[in-house]
């Protein structure tokens, strides 16, 4: 049980296009989505939490108009990097907590790679 | 605000035998939840055991427990019979029950786990 899915696993894109990334509670309900972005040898970096049917919260120094977050259902949360550069480069993870969150299950990353 | 410091950028051990990796946090709150969370080479983060803070019982899960120290605010991981497939980064996080902090999980750096054959 709590599985995360996340696609795509890896993406390789050119400077200024939009990259969606799709994050799924497969077998139980999430009010709670995280994304976070994590750096080689580094700790997670939480980017900002989403709560189904409302707006995402984002954590400071993180652009809410570069990387939009949808959570439309309580099994479905999107990250959407607009207008990627080479900087956004990275590796990123969502985390989905069941309705008790006491919890985090966590997908198995994205690895984007920008031209 | 809460703290979580691992002290351990890494550390070895041989197959088969027992490891600690040490975990140390900071908070005001009297009730809260701590986890290890592991990340092995393919980068998928597992988790390995949870403790509630109002348990006075340490968390188990097989071949790994916990020491929760919650006075000393210490909580460490003890894996046994340690094996191959344990390599990974191990990393403590701390989780407010409070739901103004939309329960995000404070990371600790992470440790490196090396088991040597």
């Amino acid at each position: 049980g709590a599985v995360v899915s996340q696609h795509p696993s890896r993406v390789i894109c050119k400077s200024g296009t939009s990259v969606k990334i799709e994050c799924r509670s497969l077998d139980f309900q999430a009010t709670t989505m995280f994304w976070y972005r994590q750096f080689p040898k580094q700790s997670l970096m939480l980017m900002a939490t989403s709560n189904e049917g409302s707006k995402a919260t984002y954590e400071q120094g993180v652009e809410k108009d570069k990387f939009l977050i949808n959570h439309a259902s309580l099994t479905l949360s999107t990250l959407t990097v607009t207008s990627a550069h080479p900087e956004d480069s990275s590796f990123y993870i969502c985390s989905a907590s069941p309705l008790t969150p006491d919890t985090q299950y966590f997908g198995p990353g994205t690895r984007l790679t920008v031209l | 605000a809460q703290t979580v410091t691992q002290s351990q950028p890494e550390m070895s051990v041989q197959e088969a035998e027992t490891v600690t990796l040490s975990c140390t946090y900071d908070t005001s709150e009297s009730d809260y939840y701590l986890f290890w969370y592991k990340q092995p080479p393919s980068r998928q983060m597992i988790l390995v055991i949870r403790q509630e803070a109002y348990k006075q019982q340490n968390a188990t899960e097989n071949r790994f427990s916990v020491n929760f120290q919650k006075a000393a605010k210490s909580f460490s991981l003890k894996i046994s019979d340690s094996q191959l497939g344990d390599a990974a980064m191990y990393f403590c996080a701390y989780r407010s029950p409070m739901m103004d902090s939309n329960y995000q999980l404070i990371w600790g750096a992470g440790t490196k786990l090396i088991i040597k054959p």
